[in-house]
Order: C-alpha cells, then sequence, then structure tokens
C-alpha cells in the first residue's frame, strides 16, 4: 500500500532563517506531487506541483522554493523565512496512471516564524 | 475550473444522516464532482467523486442532480467523528491535476 510521509511534525523557526520541508512518498512510482499551504483560519493554498523529477510548476508568487530531487522526493524550501511563512504545510501525492483527481494528503507539518 | 457554493456551517445529531449541498452552476460536460473533508489539525481526505451518475462508496453517497449543477453529499449515519470540514471541489482532468480547494462546510456533529 502507499503512504506518504512528511517531517517534521511541528517547526518554530526565526525569521530569516532557512526552511527544509520534505515529503517522500512509498508504494507508488511516478506521483504528481503538490505542496499546499493552510493559514491559520483559512483554505488550503496550492504552492507547488510536480509530474516528473526536476519538474516544478509554481502557483503563486512567493519566498518559497520547492524541488524534486528524486522520484518520490518532494521538497519545500526557503532561503530566509518571513512572518507571512507561517502555517500548516501539507503534501500531497496523486497517481499519474489514475484518470481522477484522487489525492492523498501526508500529515503536514506546523510551521510558526517568530 | 467550475466554482463551487456551500454553506459555511452545518449541525447534525449523532446517527442521523448529513446532507451537505453544493451548488456548481458553472460545471462543464468533461468535469468531475469531488468530495474531500478535513478533520482538524490533518490532511484533507478524499471521500468520493462522480461525473453525472449517483455514487456511493463505504464513506458516503452522492447524488448530482440531472442538469449537474449541483450535488449533495451524504453521510448515512453521522458519528462525532465525521465532525470536520467538507470541501466540494469541480474539476477536469489534466493541467496537472490540481485541486481549488474553497472555504468548504464546517459539519458539526452533535449528540
Amino acid at each position: 500500500s502507499q503512504t506518504i510521509h512528511q517531517w517534521p511534525a511541528t517547526l518554530v523557526q526565526p525569521v530569516g532563517s532557512p526552511l527544509s520541508l520534505e515529503c517522500t512518498v512509498e508504494g507508488t512510482s511516478n506521483p504528481n506531487l503538490y505542496w499546499y499551504r493552510q493559514a491559520a483560519g483559512r483554505g488550503l493554498q496550492l504552492l507547488f506541483y510536480s509530474v516528473g523529477i526536476g519538474q516544478i510548476s509554481s502557483e503563486v508568487p512567493q519566498n518559497l522554493s520547492a524541488s524534486r530531487p528524486q522520484d518520490r522526493q518532494f521538497i519545500l524550501s526557503s532561503k530566509k523565512l518571513l512572518l507571512s511563512d507561517s502555517g500548516f504545510y501539507l503534501c500531497a501525492w496523486r497517481a499519474l496512471a489514475g484518470m481522477y483527481n484522487e489525492q492523498f494528503f501526508g500529515p503536514g507539518t506546523r510551521l510558526t516564524v517568530l | 475550473d467550475a466554482k463551487t457554493t456551500q454553506p459555511p456551517s452545518m449541525d447534525c445529531a449523532e446517527g442521523r444522516a448529513a446532507n451537505l449541498p453544493c451548488n456548481h452552476s458553472t460545471i462543464s460536460g468533461n468535469e468531475y464532482v469531488y468530495w474531500y473533508r478535513q478533520i482538524h489539525s490533518q490532511g484533507p481526505q478524499y471521500i468520493i467523486h462522480g461525473l453525472k451518475n449517483n455514487e456511493t462508496n463505504e464513506m458516503a453517497s452522492l447524488i448530482i442532480t440531472e442538469d449537474r449543477k449541483s450535488s449533495t453529499l451524504i453521510l448515512p449515519h453521522a458519528t462525532l467523528r465525521d465532525t470536520a470540514v467538507y470541501y466540494c471541489i469541480v474539476r477536469g482532468t489534466g493541467g496537472g491535476n490540481k485541486l481549488t480547494f474553497g472555504t468548504g462546510t464546517q459539519l458539526k456533529v452533535e449528540l
């Protein structure tokens, strides 16, 4: 069966510090991968998606970047965090061979920037 | 992608059916209706999807009107663990298969 992992579960970082969040998927190959952010009391916002290794599409201009160094690894990064980067970060995957938009979400990382 | 409209909140008594409506009057012929839910502090969970026929799985039933301009998600016997935000999303395929989450309906199941 397929599983998706995210770490860390929670993170507190000072403004201006770097960020690296990791997401890995097991039990599937060539998945579509997605990074979402949910600010406190708000809906989910799609940040990046990837259809293959090294292929990243950015949905909104921001202080963050994403990379996909391996087929089942998706990394979210920042060189200098802002207060507005605080939120709940969720990684999701979708089977590339699937016809439908059934996405499976990880447990999320709660980031607080102070 | 077609826009969806959902009530911001609903209450339901435990054991009763919860009927969550969604309007998607601008849906096009190749777009599916998806339902996800998000329990507090967790990632969203896929529930069900449909194109034009009614669908049922172990979690819920999806009723889509004949003109496809609205749909209803039915949780037949709601429990306290069904308390969550429910999102109705309309989407076709391709283009990275992205999902656009709105604000959803906060369902509160009470004793």
